[in-house]
């Protein structure tokens, strides 16, 4: 079975620094997907960036960049020039691609705080 | 343009009571899914749709547990004879099938089982 981990529980940062959150999984697939989520407090989950496997490039969206390492397992993000409204739970996610089974698998989440 | 929306947004209900919530995709999207938050823990999958087909349940889903999605539009998740150990966020996501699927998910119905 896929297993996702985040290994920080918390991080924090001051605003307008640069934070990198970790995630390690664990797939026996060559082809799958990864994302991270953002979960606000008392708001819902919002997508902040995927990353398909078969893809070398790392995906970039504005200040959101990842780092995907495939050989070593490891997708970690990072959050550059932060700002108060990242505060929010990362949640790292792994999702096998078609054919395969459509759950999402999450991390037990990262609270990022943002200090001003 | 609307999201994923769930009703209700909280429920208190005594141990031994059913309960039903209500999720609703966003219009085109033909999978539903349907997940579990515990405090301090990331989403646990329970199951998923395909237009009016269950296809997949997870293990966490025991008898109590059911889930519909007739006509393939809105879904309804029920449990019944509620268990303290029900209380959570339960979570709705949708999502259109196809090669760049992205999986948005509802506010959550908070459940506490008293």
């Amino acid at each position: 079975a896929q297993t996702v981990t985040q290994s920080q529980p918390e991080m924090s940062v001051q605003e307008a620094e640069t934070v990198t959150l970790s995630c390690t999984y664990d797939t026996s697939e060559s082809d799958y997907y990864l994302f991270w989520y953002k979960q606000p407090p008392s708001r819902q989950m919002i997508l902040v960036i995927r990353q398909e496997a078969y893809k070398q490039q790392n995906a970039t969206e504005n200040r959101f960049s990842v780092n995907f390492q495939k050989a070593a397992k490891s997708f970690s993000l990072k959050i550059s020039d932060s700002q108060l409204g990242d505060a929010a739970m990362y949640f790292c996610a792994y999702r096998a691609a078609q054919g395969g089974s459509e759950k999402l698998v999450f991390g037990k989440g990262t609270k990022l705080t943002v200090n001003p | 343009d609307t999201g994923v929306s769930q009703d209700p947004r909280h429920k208190i209900t005594k141990r031994g009571q059913n309960v039903t919530f209500r999720c609703d995709p966003i219009s085109e999207h033909n999978r539903l899914y349907w997940y579990r938050q515990t405090l301090g823990q990331g989403p646990e999958f329970l199951t998923y749709f395909q237009n009016e087909a269950q296809l997949e349940k997870s293990r966490l889903l025991s008898d109590r547990f059911s889930a519909e999605r007739p006509k393939g539009s809105f879904s309804t998740l029920e449990i019944q004879r509620t268990e303290q150990g029900d209380s959570a966020m339960y979570l709705c996501a949708s999502s259109q099938q196809g090669i760049r699927e992205t999986q948005y998910f509802g506010p959550g119905t908070r459940l506490l089982v008293l």
